[in-house]
């Protein structure tokens, strides 16, 4: 079975600051993408950036980029200069349908 | 285009009552995956739908149930609830033209059980 550990359950990071999120995954799947989502206080889950498994290069979504690390199957978030509507829950999802997620990293950005 | 969709957004049962959630996928998109999120357990995949037949099913007991329509809408069923059925409930939808397409979430239903 897939296990996702995100091991920061909360973080805080000052406004306009950079902050990394961890997440290791374990899975016997070749050909992947893997997700990272956000969910707000409103409990929407949004889709921040997705990597896919056999590229080499790192995605980037404005502020927001992967480290992506597939041998050790090692997947962070870095997102730079921080906003206070960065606040969220954040949840690592490796892997194909159906997805397996993280117990997730409470993030606070703080003014 | 439209999101996905899920009516009714809050919902507030009984023991023993049943509930049907329903999730509006958006449009073009064949698969429905529906998730229980709960602050013990995070977020846990219940089932998912592809062109009404049921593709992937969960580790979740009988009392839930789903469908999705020929219009690709689903909807969920849980019979006899229990307390521990309280939980944020989650659609997703997706192309579904291969197992990696990225899923695309609802606002979620908030299920109390009284």
């Amino acid at each position: 079975a897939q296990t996702v550990t995100q091991s920061q359950p909360e973080m805080s990071v000052q406004e306009a600051e950079t902050v990394t999120l961890s997440c290791t995954y374990d899975t016997s799947e070749n050909n992947y993408y893997l997700f990272w989502y956000k969910q707000p206080p409103s409990r929407q889950m949004i889709l921040v950036i997705r990597q896919e498994a056999y590229k080499q290069q790192n995605a980037t979504e404005n502020r927001f980029s992967v480290n992506f690390q597939k041998a050790a199957k090692s997947f962070s978030l870095k997102i730079s200069d921080s906003q206070l509507g960065d606040t969220a829950m954040y949840f690592c999802a490796p892997g194909n349908t159906p997805l397996v997620f993280g117990k997730g990293t409470r993030l606070s950005v703080i003014a | 285009k439209a999101g996905v969709t899920q009516t009714p957004r809050y919902l507030i049962k009984t023991r023993g009552q049943q509930v049907t959630l329903s999730c509006s996928p958006i449009s073009g998109h064949r698969s429905v995956s529906w998730y229980q999120q709960t602050p013990g357990q995070g977020l846990q995949f219940l089932f998912e739908y592809f062109s009404e037949t049921q593709r992937n099913k969960g580790n979740f007991p009988g009392r839930f149930s789903g469908r999705q329509f020929s219009n690709s809408r689903s909807e969920m069923n849980v019979s006899t609830l229990e307390l521990g059925d309280s939980a944020l409930y989650l659609c997703a939808s997706s192309l579904r033209e291969t197992s990696t397409d990225t899923q695309y979430f609802g606002p979620g239903t908030r299920l109390t059980v009284l």
